[in-house]
């Protein structure tokens, strides 16, 4: 089945402890980006990839870090998270950057207390 | 800012009844795109207007997009229950040249059975 996966899917932790959220899809995408969703902001981007070893800024990077070592996995990095970066987050892959749909993963809820 | 805005913010029909909603955004796009998402869940697409298309249709769905009013509405005709969830409208600003994709901040309707 085709699809995007983020693993954990919930996860609740403490500030300053570097974790990381994965992303893996198996649809040969060259597109991947992670987003935040917070209530009454929407959507918004943090990362995106246009192919392996090619990533850039969305419009929220701050604390955060990726790496496409892989066409098919997209990490986000927190190295040192805060309670701000509470949020419920999403990874979405399409096949060739913003001109096909996206498609998009379950959802990471994560608390840092 | 967000590049694309939807109005209304919510929205409560009754079942059967026809639900537009409405969206905004500042810049040049090469597209705008609709995605549903049912609470908490992944959002799920719906429909790619080009931006040299004027209407297009899929099933109960219509969207239209007027660029010299930088806007588009999106109809759901002879709605039901399972239509409640959110739904957001994503744009590529400034004709795709900065490889992101902003998401307005949504419209929440609720089908009343």
């Amino acid at each position: 089945e085709a699809q995007v996966t983020q693993n954990p899917r919930y996860l609740i932790t403490v500030t300053g402890k570097k974790l990381t959220v994965t992303c893996s899809q198996n649809m040969n995408h060259e597109y991947m980006s992670w987003y935040r969703q917070d209530p009454g902001l929407g959507l918004r981007q943090i990362y995106y990839s246009m192919n392996v070893e090619v990533t850039d800024k969305g419009d929220v990077p701050e604390g955060y870090k990726v790496s496409r070592k892989e066409k098919r996995n997209f990490p986000l990095i927190l190295e040192s998270p805060s309670p701000n970066q509470t949020s419920l987050y999403f990874c979405a892959s399409s096949p060739r950057g913003l001109v096909h749909e996206q498609y998009f993963g379950p959802g990471t809820r994560l608390t840092v207390t | 800012s967000q590049q694309g805005e939807e109005d209304p913010q919510a929205l409560s029909i009754q079942e059967g009844e026809n639900a537009t909603m409405n969206c905004s955004y500042k810049t040049s796009i090469n597209n705008l795109q609709w995605y549903r998402q049912n609470s908490g869940r992944g959002l799920v697409h719906l429909i790619l207007i080009r931006s040299n298309e004027r209407e297009k249709h899929s099933g109960r769905l219509r969207v239209t997009l007027d660029t010299s009013k930088k806007s588009s509405s999106l109809l759901i005709t002879a709605s039901r229950a399972a239509d409640t969830a959110s739904y957001f409208c994503a744009t590529d600003p400034y004709g795709g040249a900065t490889n992101k994709l902003i998401f307005g901040t949504g419209t929440l309707l609720a089908v009343q059975p």
